[in-house]
């Protein structure tokens, strides 16, 4: 079935500094993927929509700024957390569409940041 | 926009009893209906969906129902094994674009 790679599992970094989150989808193309946060014991928040080949839809209060998004393929989408804070501290996830797919919608296994 | 509400938050069974989670939602254009399970650590993986011109889908120990009228759909877990312990989101959709997660139930089944 649809396999979505998401790397790295797990990132410590240091306050200040910028994370990027790879998101790719190995056996099909995803012309459309999403990115998640997680809090702990809560739900999936969606952040932000990322389209292959354009600007990214972010959710009304997440700043585009801090939380850059780029899909430069079909295959891979890009999260990159800039300066970043002790409460960017989160469980990030991503998810893309395979149009051919019994089940359209595969998550990738996630990443834990956290910021020191 | 679209606002999904699950019950309950903590559900613990003995182990072969069945499970139930319920959700609602708001909007009437919603047309797809996923349930996620997510052990801790992972990502979500969906287990079961269902879509607004079917009422009830089954597969094996789970099946879904949907009432539209009433704008609710629940999760139907049988014969719970300790595997099945996690937490479940419900999510609605339209035309599988956007999805709207349920705030998740933790299921825990005693041996």
């Amino acid at each position: 079935g649809a396999v979505v790679s998401q790397h790295p599992s797990r990132v410590i970094c240091k306050s200040g500094t910028s994370v990027k989150i790879e998101c790719r989808s190995l056996d099909f193309q995803a012309t459309t993927m999403f990115w998640y946060r997680q809090f702990p014991k809560k739900s999936l928040m969606l952040m932000a929509t990322s389209n292959e080949g354009s600007k990214a839809t972010y959710e009304q209060g997440v700043e585009k700024d801090k939380f850059l998004i780029n899909h430069a393929s079909l295959t891979l989408s890009t999260l990159t957390v800039t300066s970043a804070h002790p409460e960017d501290s989160s469980f990030y996830i991503c998810s893309a569409r395979d149009q051919g797919a019994r089940y359209g919608y595969t998550f990738g296994s996630g990443t834990r940041l956290t910021v020191v | 926009g679209e606002n999904v509400e699950q019950h309950p938050s903590t559900l613990s069974v003995q182990e072969g009893d069945s499970a139930v989670i319920k959700c609602t939602y708001s909007d009437s254009a919603s047309n797809y209906f996923p349930w996620y399970k997510q052990e801790l650590g992972k990502g979500p993986q969906l287990i079961i969906d269902i879509r607004s011109n079917v009422g009830e889908k089954k597969d094996q120990r789970i099946a879904v129902t949907l009432n539209k009228t009433a704008k609710h759909f629940s999760l139907h877990i049988t014969e719970t094994q300790p595997e099945d312990s996690a937490v479940y989101f419900c999510a609605a959709s339209t035309s599988g674009n956007q999805f709207y997660f349920g705030t998740g139930t933790s299921l825990t089944v005693i041996p």
